[in-house]
């Protein structure tokens, strides 16, 4: 099966950093996708990628950034980080009609 | 725009009981829906989708779901809950077979199971 792998499962980080979230994938697909996950809201979409240097806003994008410089990685971007960014956030990749998911990053910002 | 319902916060079931997990949705095309399990400190599996055919869809770990237009439901079931089946299920709508360009999910159901 396709693995979707986060880099990191918690990070803590605070106001006004600038944070990265790494996302690999070792399939060769081109589309990924970056959601978050908050209590009572679901999965929501940030960004998406279809191919490389390629990118696409998703339902909430402000306050992010991506960068899909390879095929197989995409990361999330805060420039600032703020408080209402603390949340999982999932990453996706695409195979097989299905999204395989990884196991999130919860990101703390104090 | 689409938009999924998942009108159960929370449910709680004995080992052995039947589930009915409920799902409506929204959308003015033909839609492409999908139910997502996601177990604690995990990302999301896909159980089953459907997309034509058939509406009622057999998935992984014993789940099925039954697509009906009329009611605009995509609800899932399984005949005896294991203890093992504790998480939180997402319902999902998409646009296209993969959908996931465009996919929209419910806010989950937590399901709890007791002994």
């Amino acid at each position: 099966d396709v693995k979707v792998t986060q880099s990191s499962r918690y990070l803590v980080k605070r106001t006004g950093e600038k944070v990265f979230l790494e996302c690999v994938q070792d399939m060769d697909h081109e589309n990924m996708f970056w959601y978050r996950q908050d209590p009572g809201l679901g999965l929501r979409l940030i960004y998406f990628s279809y191919d490389v240097k390629m990118k696409e806003k998703g339902d909430i994008p402000e306050g992010y950034s991506v960068s899909r410089e390879k095929k197989e990685r995409f990361s999330l971007i805060l420039e600032s980080a703020s408080t209402n960014q603390t949340s999982m956030y999932l990453c996706a990749g695409q195979g097989r009609e299905k999204l395989f998911f990884g196991s999130g990053t919860q990101l703390s910002v104090l | 725009a689409q938009s999924v319902t998942q009108p159960d916060i929370h449910i709680t079931v004995s080992e052995g009981a039947s589930l009915e997990l409920r799902c409506n949705y929204s959308y003015g095309a033909t839609p492409y829906l999908f139910w997502y399990v996601q177990s604690p400190g995990q990302g999301l599996q896909l159980l089953l989708k459907y997309f034509s055919g058939d509406t009622l869809v057999q998935g992984i770990k014993g789940f099925e779901a039954e697509f009906k237009r009329s009611q605009s439901s995509f609800n899932l079931r399984k005949p005896s809950v294991h203890w093992s089946d504790a998480a939180e299920y997402f319902c999902a709508v998409g646009a296209g077979r993969t959908g996931a360009n465009n996919l929209f999910f419910g806010t989950g159901t937590r399901l709890t199971v007791i002994p």
